[in-house]
């Protein structure tokens, strides 16, 4: 457990509409991810972030912005929500256990784009 | 392009009986290879990275190995609580810029169901 809470952890909308997730973490981790999973495709990285307000594109970020003013604090904004962001969205941190280096994933927000 | 194969898609055993998850993948330049467990409606749990060829991890009945084109998740005497989707993952090296964002690439897991 790496201290990471997300929210909301569900969440409908309507097309069009802008939503933003938050992940927030306890522990100082410079890296940050956003994933998305869905059947078929498995997860996918969406955002990353190395350090407060640096961030840089996935393999699926079109639709998608993030932000990182604060260590703690990695959103991720949908714009304008569209049906084919209908998914479940994890956050996840990057951190070394001993000689283990490994990504720790939040408990995951389900989002249904109407 | 990094990808990753897991086979089988889905995977049934009887209480006790061992087997083995398979991980095929093909990445440019190896970091580490992740396995994850995820249960229904929670995010992946963390089970073991292996970093090199001839690797071995071991978490009370999973064992873990590794060579330069596959990675086995053992899997022995389990039991139900052991049902669960099992994720393999691939993390390539640090960019050409030096910024290591440590990208995993998955692959679309392995269910297995345990029956008592």
């Amino acid at each position: 457990d790496a201290g990471i809470t997300q929210s909301p952890r569900h969440k409908v909308t309507e097309t069009g509409t802008p939503v933003t997730l938050r992940c927030h973490q306890t522990e100082n981790h410079r890296y940050m991810y956003w994933y998305r999973q869905d059947p078929g495709h498995g997860l996918r990285l969406i955002h990353y972030s190395y350090g407060v307000k640096d961030t840089d594109k996935g393999e699926v970020s079109d639709g998608y912005s993030v932000s990182r003013s604060k260590t703690e604090d990695f959103l991720l904004t949908l714009e304008s929500a569209t049906s084919s962001q209908t998914s479940v969205y994890f956050c996840a941190i990057s951190a070394w256990r001993g000689t283990q280096e490994t990504q720790y994933f939040g408990p995951g927000t389900r989002l249904l784009v109407l | 392009e990094d990808q990753v194969t897991q086979s089988p898609e889905a995977l049934r055993l009887q209480e006790g009986e061992s087997s083995s998850l398979n991980c095929s993948y093909t990445v440019s330049g190896l970091r580490g290879l992740f396995w994850y467990r995820q249960d229904p409606g929670k995010g992946p749990e963390f089970l073991f990275t292996l970093y090199s060829a001839g690797e071995e991890k071991e978490k009370e009945r999973l064992k873990a190995t590794l060579t330069k084109k596959e990675s086995f998740l053992h899997i022995t005497a389990p039991k139900p609580e052991d049902s669960a989707t099992y994720l393999c993952a691939v993390q390539a090296p640090k960019n050409a810029g030096g910024t290591s964002y440590g990208k995993l690439t998955f692959g679309q897991g392995t269910i297995l169901t345990v029956h008592p």
